[in-house]
């Protein structure tokens, strides 16, 4: 079966910092991965997504990074966070385009203190 | 552009009271429209879906019509429990495109 981990599922980190949060997806060949966040109360934003390995497309200013140097394989990075970082990101996967629905995984708790 | 609108909360009702959360869209050709759920503290999860004119998606008690006469896809459900209480976004993806247009979500509060 399909399967979406992503971790860890809180983290806590000083301004400045740098960061890194990994996403894997099992039982599927070449998907569609995404990486949204989603600020306290608020909708969904989305910050990455990738069709294909070593291919990111970008959609926010660059603070964030992201990769994928595996077909199942989606990090995202930072090299120095800031307050305005802090927010749910939550990890997404689907096979094929848009028509389709999105696996989410279990999101990781980003607070930047 | 493609857009999502869905009425705003919260939303609370009393345990067995009907639910009607409104969304409607602007799209141009013949979009996918879902329903997702988010349970406190996780991840969302698919609810239902429909991918053209006149299909009813249904999960779990929850119904959603996709209107294109009026642009809309209300989701309802006939008698909430406690256990529906959480965050529903109404979300649209184009056949072909890559992403996906998510509404602001609607939060629920059912009372026992």
């Amino acid at each position: 079966s399909q399967t979406i981990h992503q971790w860890p599922a809180t983290l806590v980190q000083p301004v400045g910092s740098p960061l890194s949060l990994e996403c894997t997806v099992e039982g599927t060949s070449n998907p569609n991965l995404y990486w949204y966040r989603q600020a306290a109360g608020r909708g969904l934003q989305l910050l990455f997504y990738s069709v294909g390995i070593g291919q990111i497309s970008s959609e926010v200013p660059q603070n964030l990074s992201a990769s994928r140097p595996q077909d199942r394989q989606f990090i995202l990075s930072s090299k120095k966070l800031l307050l305005s970082d802090s927010g749910f990101y939550l990890c997404a996967w689907r096979v094929g385009t848009a028509g389709y629905g999105y696996t989410f995984g279990s999101g990781t708790r980003l607070t930047v203190v | 552009g493609n857009s999502v609108t869905q009425m705003e909360g919260p939303v609370t009702l009393s345990e067995e009271a009907f639910l009607t959360i409104n969304c409607t869209y602007t799209a141009t050709g013949y979009p996918s429209l879902f329903w997702y759920v988010q349970y406190p503290g996780e991840g969302l999860q698919l609810l239902l879906k429909a991918t053209k004119a006149d299909d009813k998606g249904s999960n779990k008690g929850f119904e959603a019509t996709y209107r294109k006469e009026t642009t809309s896809f209300h989701l309802e459900k006939g008698s909430v429990q406690v256990s529906d209480s959480a965050v529903y976004f109404c979300a649209l993806g184009s056949t072909g495109g890559f992403k996906t247009i998510f509404g602001a979500g609607t939060r629920l509060f059912v009372k026992a």
